[in-house]
Formats: structure tokens, C-alpha cells, sequence
């Protein structure tokens, strides 16, 4: 059975703490996401990886950084974190193609006071 | 910035009648993805639709892509209290390979 992890359910933070939230999927796939999302804004992607050590950035980078050293494992770093970064933050994983179903993790809700 | 449209953001049925969420892009779509994320929980995918005109069913779901391949459909049939929960659409549009989600439509569903 497919599976996407995440390192943390519930996460709170201090504003401009170094925030790192964690992705694994077992699955052997290419192709890694890093999504938030808010009510009423859906789902918004931060960055994309499609390669070990590659990646792109999606529709709301600033504030972000990502890192992809093994295929495995997705990144997602917030330099300085800000309570406007206060969200629930989605990772997930596709196959050979970006355009294959995406499989998501369970979400890390993220509180920065 | 998102590029595929889904209407309407919410929508309350009572338990039996009918639903349905539209998706609209403005550019055609390769192709059109459908989720479904319960109170709680994470999107989990349903469909992928690729052939103009295509129509796929799933028991009481039925999926549409549109002849010009820029809108899509979702339509279920006798709502039951578990298919509460968003829906969302997901294509790449604008040029770009990566799928772009809609702002989801979450269903009600009264008893």
C-alpha cells in the first residue's frame, strides 16, 4: 500500500524560528510536492521536485526553501517563520509523470505565534 | 497564480438529491484530475479524465471533460452523509506541466 508520511501532525512555532517540516514516501516515485493550504484558497503549490536535488518553484515560494538529497524525502523549510505562514501544509508524491495521481500525506497544521 | 476555476465553493443538499461541482479553465487541459479530501483529511485522488468528451462513472459519481477539453464535471447522483467532504479539480494549465487544483467545492449533506 502506497504511503506519504510527514514528521509532524500539529507544529507551533515562534515567529522567526527556522521551521522544518519533513516528507517521506515509500513508493519510489520521481516526482515530490509541497502544497498549503487555506479555506477558501484550496490547495497552493510551494514547490515541486522532479529529481534528486531538483526543484521548481510553484505559485507561492517567498518565505520558502526546499531540499531533496534522497529520492525519498521532500524538505520544506521556512527560513524565518511569520504568522501569515500559519496553515496546514500538505506534501505529496506522483510517478514517472507529473501528470500520474498525486498521493498526499496527512498534513502538518502549522501555528506560528 | 491558479488558472483552473471550480464553482461553487460550497453547496448544501439534503441527503438524496442531487450534486454537482464545475470545473472551468481558461486554456485547454492535457487532461483533468478529481479528488476528494473528508473533514479532516487529506485530498485522496478519484479520476483522471484524458479523451475529449470522455465520461467515466464510479458507481453514483459521474465525471465529464468537455469537448474543447477546458471544463469538467463532477455529478453525484443521491447523496449519502458520507460523500461530505471537498472536492477538487486539478489540471496544468497556462502553459505549465504541473496540475493546477481549484479552490474546491465542499459538500454539505443534511440528513
Amino acid at each position: 500500500d502506497v504511503k506519504v508520511t510527514q514528521s509532524s501532525r500539529y507544529l507551533v512555532k515562534r515567529t522567526g524560528e527556522k521551521v522544518f517540516l519533513e516528507c517521506v514516501q515509500d513508493m519510489d516515485h520521481e516526482n515530490m510536492f509541497w502544497y498549503r493550504q487555506d479555506p477558501g484558497l484550496g490547495l497552493r503549490l510551494i514547490y515541486f521536485s522532479y529529481d534528486v536535488k531538483m526543484k521548481e518553484k510553484g505559485d507561492i515560494p517567498e518565505g520558502y526553501s526546499v531540499s531533496r538529497e534522497k529520492k525519498e524525502r521532500f524538505s520544506l523549510i521556512l527560513e524565518s517563520a511569520s504568522t501569515n505562514q500559519t496553515s496546514m501544509y500538505l506534501c505529496a508524491s506522483s510517478g514517472t509523470s507529473v501528470t500520474y495521481e498525486q498521493y498526499f500525506g496527512p498534513g502538518t497544521r502549522l501555528t506560528v505565534t | 497564480g491558479q488558472q483552473v476555476m471550480q464553482i461553487p465553493q460550497y453547496q448544501h443538499v439534503q441527503e438524496g438529491e442531487d450534486f454537482t461541482t464545475y470545473c472551468n479553465s481558461s486554456t485547454t487541459l492535457s487532461n483533468i484530475q478529481w479528488y476528494k479530501q473528508r473533514p479532516g483529511g487529506h485530498p485522496v485522488f478519484l479520476i483522471q479524465l484524458v479523451k475529449s468528451g470522455e465520461v467515466k462513472k464510479q458507481k453514483r459519481l459521474t465525471f465529464q471533460f468537455g469537448e474543447a477539453k477546458k471544463n469538467s464535471s463532477l455529478h453525484i447522483t443521491a447523496t449519502q452523509t458520507t460523500d461530505v467532504g471537498t472536492y477538487f479539480c486539478a489540471g496544468p494549465s497556462g502553459g505549465s506541466y504541473i496540475p493546477t487544483f481549484g479552490r474546491g467545492t465542499s459538500l454539505i449533506v443534511h440528513p
